[in-house]
């Protein structure tokens, strides 16, 4: 299993608005990303979590709150959002050691969340 | 640190021809990862090809290769006997290695429109 799947496709949302972003991964990954993705650029990296710890935080405005609650699972729950949060928010995972000579060191992506915040 | 520059924000490209996507980096490391990752109007993002700094061999991928001159800073892609199927955004990234302790973030070129025509 090489796929990173993540819930909902789509979804819509009020600025007062609690909602919640799930990411799963089956590939025994031990590092997992939070991407905000804008038409026709590339992605900007939000949070990495490595064995289920936070691992790095872009600076992240606090209406975002990552969650990793065990290996395979990520959430990113989202409150009070604007509407410039609207985007496509990709999940990734990777291997948890990247070493030289090792291979499959890249990031294996979601099909993201298409997020609108009305 | 890391930049990674795509100079081609568009391409074109007749079905069945063959087109190379530019991407130059820079950086002081001698151990590093490339990727070029493909992302279709559907939007997942999927990863073409990855190559190895350290490996002097250029990786090849079916109809996907690399044309990488480590002294040059330059990792092209070329796609022969294009595809409709190929028509997409295409990111160069770079990645240093890492322990589950560093930064493991990709450093993503603002990407090439690829457009495939019948």
């Amino acid at each position: 299993d090489t796929e990173v799947t993540q819930t909902p496709k789509h979804l819509v949302m009020g600025m007062t608005n609690k909602k919640s972003l799930k990411c799963e991964q089956h590939m025994g990954h031990r590092a997992m990303y939070w991407y905000k993705q804008k038409a026709k650029k590339p992605p900007e990296l939000m949070f990495v979590y490595s064995y289920e710890k936070l691992s790095i935080n872009e600076s992240v405005p606090s209406r975002f709150s990552p969650e990793c609650p065990n290996s395979s699972l990520l959430n990113l729950h989202l409150h009070a959002l604007q509407p410039e949060d609207s985007a496509l928010y990709l999940c990734a995972s990777s291997q948890g050691v990247v070493l030289l000579g090792t291979g499959q060191n890249e990031q294996f992506f979601g099909p993201g969340t298409r997020l609108t915040v009305l | 640190a890391q930049t990674v520059t795509q100079s081609q924000p568009e391409m074109s490209v007749q079905e069945a021809e063959t087109v190379t996507l530019s991407c130059t980096y820079d950086t002081s490391e001698n151990n590093y990862y490339l990727f070029w990752y493909k992302q279709p109007p559907s939007r997942q993002m999927i990863l073409v090809i990855r190559q190895e700094a350290y490996k002097q061999q250029n990786a090849t991928e079916n109809r996907f290769s690399v044309n990488f001159q480590k002294a040059a800073k330059s990792f092209s892609l070329k796609i022969s006997d294009s595809q409709l199927g190929d028509t997409a955004m295409y990111f160069c990234a770079f990645m240093k290695p890492h322990n589950a302790g560093n930064n493991r973030k990709l450093i993503w070129g603002l990407g090439t429109s690829l457009a495939v025509n019948p």
